[in-house]
């Protein structure tokens, strides 16, 4: 049963850079016809995709994260990435990877991991 | 970009009552890509509804969706005690994905 789970620093400092890990297991990355994304909720705030990836290239962003967010994967180890730079207060979220095939809806999700920006 | 307007914000109903939770376009999604999800504290989310009206896999049939164009509806037949939550819409027919607010189903 595929399953992915998010992991990293649940303490960033302003202006630094947010990376966590979505890990993936019971399939692999590269052999599913599927995207992988990132989704953040505020507390007691509501949904933002950030965005998702294909493994074989073509990687999207929301405009309004664009010029801050980069995910990356690594095939060998199953696992993709996020990195959000120059955080601010306003970055404190619950973070989720989840997988959607292609034209289709998130079907997967981790239970997302809480990552609070504060110095 | 595509702004999912849910309404009500909340539901306040009493178990075997039914629920309807409405999900407003600003524009048309496209094939109807419009999904619905549960969202309970602690929990994973669970997709439940995707194409505005198939359930997804293990979803029992008194979760229905429908509607086309710009307005849906997610309905839910008679509540039982595991679906008081909170319900988000979905499109993703055109980038960037967006969601609704939410709407939170409680008891009364």
């Amino acid at each position: 049963q595929l399953q992915v789970q998010e992991s990293g620093p649940g303490l960033v400092k302003p202006s630094e850079t947010l990376s966590l890990t979505c890990s993936v297991s019971g399939g692999r990355i590269s052999r599913t016809s599927s995207y992988w994304g990132w989704i953040r909720q505020p507390p007691g705030k509501g949904l933002e995709w950030i965005g998702s990836f294909y493994y074989t290239g073509g990687t999207y962003y929301n405009p309004s994260l664009q010029s801050r967010v980069t995910i990356s994967v690594d095939t060998s180890k199953n696992q993709f990435f996020l990195r959000l730079n120059s955080v601010t207060a306003a970055d404190t979220a619950v973070y989720y990877c989840a997988r959607h095939p292609a034209s289709d809806a998130f079907d997967i999700w981790g239970q997302g991991t809480m990552v609070t920006v504060s110095s | 970009e595509i702004v999912l307007t849910q309404s009500p914000g909340t539901l306040s109903l009493s178990p075997g009552e039914g629920a309807t939770i409405s999900c407003r376009a600003s524009q048309s999604v496209s094939s109807s890509y419009l999904a619905w999800y549960q969202q309970k504290p602690g929990q994973a989310l669970r997709l439940l509804i995707f194409g505005a009206s198939s359930r997804a896999t293990g979803i029992p049939d008194r979760f229905s969706g429908s509607g086309s164009g710009t307005d849906f509806t997610l309905t839910i037949s008679r509540l039982e005690p595991e679906d008081f939550a909170v319900y988000y819409c979905q499109q993703y027919g055109s980038l960037p994905l967006t969601f609704g607010g939410g709407t939170k189903v409680e008891i009364k």
